[in-house]
């Protein structure tokens, strides 16, 4: 059983609009990554936060943006939509210093129309 | 730049028929190769972390072997249940914490 819980599971939106994703983390997982996952591709690295400041970030727009707040609990959030934002958002953890093994939830599926 | 490929893209076999999935990959630096199983609507499992080439790893099944260009997963005599896709991914050194190059994954199906 996964110990990364995101909200919500599905969600549609319309080009434009803005949206947030949330992730809750394991106790202790103070490290957290934000994947995109487009249909039939591999995972796609988005940002990652350490105690409360990102600390990595990929090829993505800054309409990206995060926050990770003190109760191991993350937010994604993406302004001005774009039809090829849909996709499946993965949060992934780990506890600081872990640098394999580390769980990822069950993701949001975005679509944008 | 960092890359990771995978095949064959999609895989069919049989039960307790043996195959391999391979994974290249080109890296500044490899600080680790990952394999994750992808059940369908859910989010990467973890399988296995090679660090340097020779290493070999295995859970039931599933064997992972890393070279300095590429790694192969091994499954044998699969069962339905092994139907997935699994991804490879590889952490450069340069890169911090959970930044990971994923490859696209190979879709395995296993019949009855």
């Amino acid at each position: 059983e996964t110990g990364v819980t995101q909200s919500p599971t599905h969600l549609i939106k319309t080009r434009g609009q803005q949206v947030t994703l949330r992730c809750s983390s394991q106790s202790g997982h103070n490290t957290v990554s934000w994947y995109q996952q487009a249909l039939g591709q591999g995972p796609q690295f988005i940002f990652q936060y350490y105690r409360e400041e990102e600390n990595g970030r990929g090829n993505f727009p800054p309409r990206f943006s995060g926050l990770q707040f003190p109760n191991y609990s993350s937010e994604l959030n993406v302004n001005a939509l774009e039809l090829d934002d849909s996709a499946l958002y993965l949060c992934a953890s780990s506890p600081t210093g872990v640098f394999h093994g580390y769980t990822f939830g069950s993701g949001t599926r975005l679509t944008v129309v | 730049e960092d890359q990771v490929t995978q095949s064959p893209e999609a895989l069919r076999l049989q039960e307790g028929e043996s195959s391999s999935l391979n994974c290249s990959y080109t890296v500044s630096g490899l600080r680790g190769l990952f394999w994750y199983r992808q059940d369908p609507g859910k989010g990467p499992e973890f399988l296995f972390t090679l660090y340097s080439a020779g290493e070999e790893k295995e859970k039931e099944r599933l064997k992972a072997t890393l070279t300095k260009k590429e790694s192969f997963l091994h499954i044998t005599a699969p069962k339905p249940e092994d139907s997935a896709t699994y991804l490879c991914a590889v952490q450069p050194h340069k890169s911090y914490g959970q930044n990971f190059v994923f490859g696209p994954g190979t879709r395995l199906s296993v019949l009855p």
